[in-house]
């Protein structure tokens, strides 16, 4: 059973658009994280935030963790090639965590 | 650290054969985790380990498929016998649980398939 959807499924864009991917649950978890995988690799943890109404910031990409604790949106501004990925939205309850369906990004030169 | 390492990186087995999957976590991680991923089903948690102890087999899909950790630098994922449908990448991630503040570390994944 998914309990993360993620919006939109596949999305590609020029460089240096902005874009938003959500995360959306009727769950609440204790903490949410977002994690980005490449193809061949495992996902790598981009960040995690445990606050309703957090905000963070890790260079062009802010991540927000809605206030009720169900749903997280991250934005990028101005996007670049590198940012091309799998984009993977994880929700935390005690000591596991239910990934969500993912949202894979291209960004074209 | 090497992060953690999964082997082999890729497998192809024919059906009915008996399939071990390697995991070693990062140096110190207390939790382990094994995911399976689909383009279908996406990340599924298998089962996870606290202190080498299993603690949720529930996403185990059948008896065919076990998992152990004798100790806490080595974990494995056995299939026996394998079948067409367990085609997927599966995935090993360590983690430290210290007060709920942690993330999880993934392996680059062993892409089997069952032929």
């Amino acid at each position: 059973t998914q309990l993360l959807e993620q919006s939109p499924q596949f999305l590609s864009i020029q460089e240096g658009e902005n874009l938003t991917v959500y995360c959306n649950s009727s769950s609440v978890f204790s903490s949410l994280q977002w994690y980005r995988q490449e193809p061949g690799e495992g996902p790598v943890l981009l960040v995690t935030v445990v606050t309703g109404g957090e905000v963070k910031k890790l260079k062009r990409l802010t991540f927000q963790f809605g206030d009720a604790r169900k749903d997280s949106s991250l934005h990028i501004t101005a996007a670049q090639p590198g940012d091309t990925g799998l984009y993977l939205c994880a929700g935390g309850s005690g000591n596991q965590f239910y990934f969500g369906t993912g949202t894979s990004l291209t960004v074209i030169p | 650290d090497a992060g953690v390492i999964q082997s082999p990186r890729h497998e192809v087995t024919e059906m009915g054969q008996e399939v071990t999957l390697r995991c070693k976590p990062i140096s110190g991680h207390n939790s382990l985790f094994w995911y399976r991923q689909t383009m279908m089903r996406g990340l599924e948690l298998l089962i996870y380990f606290n202190n080498n102890v299993p603690i949720d087999d529930s996403g185990m899909p059948e008896d065919r498929f076990s998992a152990k950790m004798p100790n806490a630098s080595f974990s494995t994922l056995k299939i026996q016998p394998s079948e067409p449908r367990d085609s997927a990448v599966y995935f090993c991630a360590s983690s430290l649980l210290v007060r709920g503040n942690y993330g999880y570390t993934f392996g680059s994944g062993t892409r089997l398939t069952v032929v």
